[in-house]
């Protein structure tokens, strides 16, 4: 089956500054690609999403990249914010299953 | 939250008794999962249905079954808990035409 790696486990950021999640996913069929905010308590809440057969997507301060022949693809989030601070998954679905990375957990210090 | 709830939200039991989760969705999806999210591992896919009685296992299926006898309800049930199955469990939908799925709000499960 698919298997997804995400990195990095953990990610500390200063207030406007960037943060990048990156994820490999090993089925070069899977096509198509979410990601995942999850607050402290809460459901994980779809923030964005890709598929296989564009190269980026951007939705404001957030936005996604694929690199199909690598097998890895991104999360940017741009000028982060306090409210940014939460554990981010990423997944691939192949064939109605989906497999998730193991989280990054992101603060963004004031 | 796209009409999903969970019943129910916490419950602490104990090894050997037998479990069983619900999942509601108001929405008519025929798709739904269902998901358990430990500590490094993310969440992962336990068993789904695509109809009703049409049901397929999972990534880590073992020691749980399903039922779904009506398009709004997906029963997952833990026939004999073990400490191991202590988690947080996840209900999903996913809309027809979609591919995004959307979680429900989760059950607290901890078996002593």
């Amino acid at each position: 089956g698919e298997n997804v790696e995400q990195h990095p486990s953990t990610l500390s950021v200063q207030e406007g500054d960037s943060a990048v999640i990156k994820c490999t996913y090993s089925d070069s069929a899977s096509n198509y690609f979410p990601w995942y905010k999850q607050e402290l308590g809460k459901r994980p809440q779809l923030i964005i999403d890709i598929r296989s057969n564009v190269g980026e997507k951007k939705d404001q301060r957030i936005a996604v990249t694929l690199n199909k022949t690598a097998k890895h693809f991104s999360l940017h989030i741009t000028e982060t914010q306090p409210e940014d601070s939460a554990v981010y998954f990423c997944a691939a679905i192949l064939n109605n299953d989906m497999r998730f990375g193991a989280g990054t957990r992101l603060t963004v210090k004031p | 939250d796209a009409g999903i709830t969970q019943s129910p939200r916490h419950k602490v039991t104990e090894t050997g008794t037998p479990v069983t989760l619900r999942c509601h969705q108001t929405e008519n999806h025929r798709y739904m999962y269902w998901y358990r999210q430990d500590p490094g591992h993310g969440l992962r896919l336990i068993h789904y249905s695509y109809g009703v009685k049409d049901t397929d296992k999972g990534e880590v299926s073992d020691g749980y079954s399903v039922s779904r006898s009506k398009t709004e309800d997906f029963l997952l049930t833990l026939e004999s808990a073990t400490s191991s199955q202590t988690s947080v469990y996840f209900c999903a939908i996913r809309p027809g035409g979609e591919e995004t799925q959307y979680f429900g709000p989760g059950t607290r499960l901890l078996v002593l």
